[in-house]
């Protein structure tokens, strides 16, 4: 299969709670970038985290990786409405980018 | 910050005609741009990667005499679904990387829903 996993593939949760998901992939990357697709519409890129690095933190946002495990986890912090989306990981290696299953976030106000 | 556009945002087909779908980076240059498809409550899937002035590389099940890939310049790629069929009937994507920058990033268009009827 071409893509990675993520776990959970839903999540719903209350305004002002944190919201983490999971990223396994499959092959040996550059990088991993994390992207948020509301209905229906395009990607946006959040954070990109390299393969030598282990936390980066963007706002609300911290995501960690683990080489060794081909592992990667975001989470959104005091999560707000606007935050209800899908969330995918993409792996980086050469010049592709391979998705993950997705995770979709419904943050209830 | 980058800006990637796509053309028509909805299209809808009849079946056994053909569809074509722009993408344009609109304030870089991308020497590679990325062709997606999406189905309802799924992933994105990589079809094909398209590179100005060659030919495109196209993932393994994607048939590329249907998918028809044009990078002309470095700021335009087009798909082409030849003869589309109900079955075709996606949200079809594009992404570039800068070409200046030569960024890991990839910047993504807002996306093509066609319907074949």
């Amino acid at each position: 299969s071409q893509q990675g996993e993520e776990d959970p593939q839903a999540l719903s949760i209350q305004e002002g709670e944190n919201a983490t998901m999971n990223c396994s992939y499959k092959t040996s990357i550059n990088n991993l970038q994390w992207y948020r697709q509301n209905s229906g519409r395009g990607l946006v890129h959040l954070i990109l985290i390299r393969s030598n690095e282990r936390e980066k933190h963007s706002g609300r946002l911290r995501v960690t990786l683990d080489t060794s495990k081909k592992s990667s986890s975001l989470l959104i912090t005091a999560s707000r409405a606007a935050d209800t989306a899908s969330y995918f990981c993409a792996s980086a290696a050469g010049n592709k980018l391979t998705f993950g299953g997705g995770t979709r976030v419904l943050v209830k106000p | 910050g980058a800006v990637v556009s796509q053309h028509p945002s909805r299209v809808i087909c009849k079946s056994g005609t053909s569809v074509k779908i722009e993408c344009r980076s609109l304030d870089f240059q991308a020497t590679t741009m990325f062709w997606y498809r999406q189905f309802p409550k799924q992933s994105l899937m990589l079809m094909a990667t398209s590179n100005e002035g060659s030919k495109a590389t196209y993932e393994q099940g994607v048939e590329k005499d249907k998918f028809l890939i044009n990078h002309a310049s470095l700021t335009l790629s087009t798909l082409t679904v030849t003869s589309a069929h109900p079955e075709d009937s996606s949200f079809y994507i594009c992404s570039a990387r800068d070409h200046e920058t030569k960024s890991y990033e990839q910047y993504f268009g807002p996306g093509t829903r066609l319907t074949v009827t």
